[in-house]
Order: structure tokens, then C-alpha cells, then sequence
């Protein structure tokens, strides 16, 4: 697609629940990332796929945190037991090369009630 | 380790006046310096980018940055501000070469633009 799409755009889940974040990247894009923005916080490094290797996991702020990349492309990020801190913007950028920079997704507003 | 501090989280120009939002970064080798501007339920769209080419970057809607290595700096400009710049901004960082580290963000600057 010509850009990165991200689904749901929005996210109503009751504390305790898993879920599944989806991110589709730019065709040809082989760098991929997840940033976590909250209110008052920034953007938050989460995790990055580059190509085949073993993703950077350095970010993911507890093990409830996982996220995969099936051929090199589609994303999902899995939250597990989810809690009410839990709740921000999930943002997903894609990159073919960090000389270009990364375009960003529009977010998926997630709300642990 | 790489670091970025933007000065002042909330800035407040008058319309047609001067845009100025400071960027400070660390970084332990030479780095690429980024600008990204957020409107409201929207995702981040790149403004301009510093990859080791001319220190003075133009971007898009009448922004540019110019990249000073003495001042580790990459302060964000406009000359004239427009009602339609209000908007949550980004500066960035990100080591050059090799290496995993995503892009480290500073947290932001919201321009207010007053009529």
C-alpha cells in the first residue's frame, strides 16, 4: 500500500484481556517498529524487525509484551493480562533504509477500562 | 546511548511571527537528526531530516533545521507561522552506521499559534 496501515484505529479492552495490535508496513520496507506514545510521555521505543534477523527487543516494558513479524512484512503486537497503564497510542513505522527516515502508521488508540 | 531534550513543551507564536522549537541531542557517534510533526488523531509525518549532507535542512510546509555540531543542536524554524502549524512536534535522533537502536524521541513541543 502507499502507506503504513494500522488496525483497529481504536481499542476498548477490560483490564485482564489479551490483545492484538496489527500493523501492514510500506511494500519493501524491511525495517519495522513499534512506539508507544502516552499522554505526557513521548514516544516510547518498544521493538524493531529488521529484515530476517532477530528483532531488538530491548524496549518491551514488561513480558506481557510480544510482538511478531510473519515473512518480513505483517506485524502484530500481542499484549497479554492487559492493565490500565497499558492504555496509549500505539504507533508502527516502517523504514527501507534509517538514511530516509521511518513513516509512521496513524495509531491505534488502545483503552484498558 | 542517544538522548534528545526539547526545550519548552508548549510554545506559543503570534500568526506571521517567528517558529523557533530547540532541540538539544547526545549521541556517541555522528547521528541523524529528524523532525516530525503530529496533528491531533494523527500519526507522525516527517518534516525534514539531517543525514550528514548540507547542516541546513529545508523541509516541507516552510520549515528548516539547521544541524550544529558545536551546540549539539537541531533547533526547528519558520519564518512566518501560520494558523494551519499548530501542532504537536518531534525531534529525533538516530546513530548513524550500525546498529538496532529505533529512533529515540524527544517529548515534544506543542506550537500554539495565536491569531
Amino acid at each position: 500500500g502507499a502507506g503504513v496501515s494500522q488496525s483497529p484505529s481504536n481499542k476498548v479492552t477490560e483490564k485482564g484481556k489479551d490483545v492484538e495490535l496489527r500493523c501492514d508496513p510500506i511494500s519493501g520496507h524491511t525495517a519495522l517498529y513499534w512506539y508507544r506514545q502516552s499522554l505526557g510521555q513521548g514516544l516510547e521505543f518498544l521493538i524493531y524487525f529488521q529484515g530476517n534477523s532477530a528483532p531488538d527487543k530491548s524496549g518491551l516494558p514488561s513480558d506481557r509484551f510480544s510482538a511478531e513479524r510473519t515473512g518480513g512484512s505483517v506485524s502484530t503486537l500481542t499484549i497479554q493480562r492487559t492493565q490500565q497503564e497499558d492504555s496509549a497510542v500505539y504507533l508502527c513505522a516502517s523504514s527501507q533504509d534509517k538514511n530516509y527516515g521511518y513513516t509512521f502508521g496513524s495509531g491505534t488508540r488502545l483503552t484498558v477500562v | 546511548a542517544q538522548s534528545v531534550t526539547q526545550l519548552g513543551s508548549h510554545v506559543s507564536v503570534s500568526e506571521g511571527a517567528l517558529v523557533l522549537l530547540r532541540c538539544n541531542y547526545s549521541s556517541s557517534v555522528p547521528p541523524y537528526l529528524f523532525w516530525y510533526v503530529q496533528y491531533p488523531n494523527q500519526g507522525l509525518q516527517l518534516l525534514l531530516k539531517y543525514t550528514s549532507a548540507a547542516t541546513l535542512v529545508k523541509g516541507i510546509n516552510g520549515f528548516e533545521a539547521e544541524f550544529k555540531k558545536s551546540e549539539t543542536s537541531f533547533h526547528l524554524t519558520k519564518p512566518s507561522a501560520h494558523m494551519s502549524d499548530a501542532a504537536e512536534y518531534f525531534c529525533a535522533v538516530i546513530e548513524s552506521g550500525g546498529g538496532a537502536d529505533g529512533l529515540t524521541f524527544g517529548k515534544g513541543t506543542h506550537l500554539i499559534i495565536q491569531p
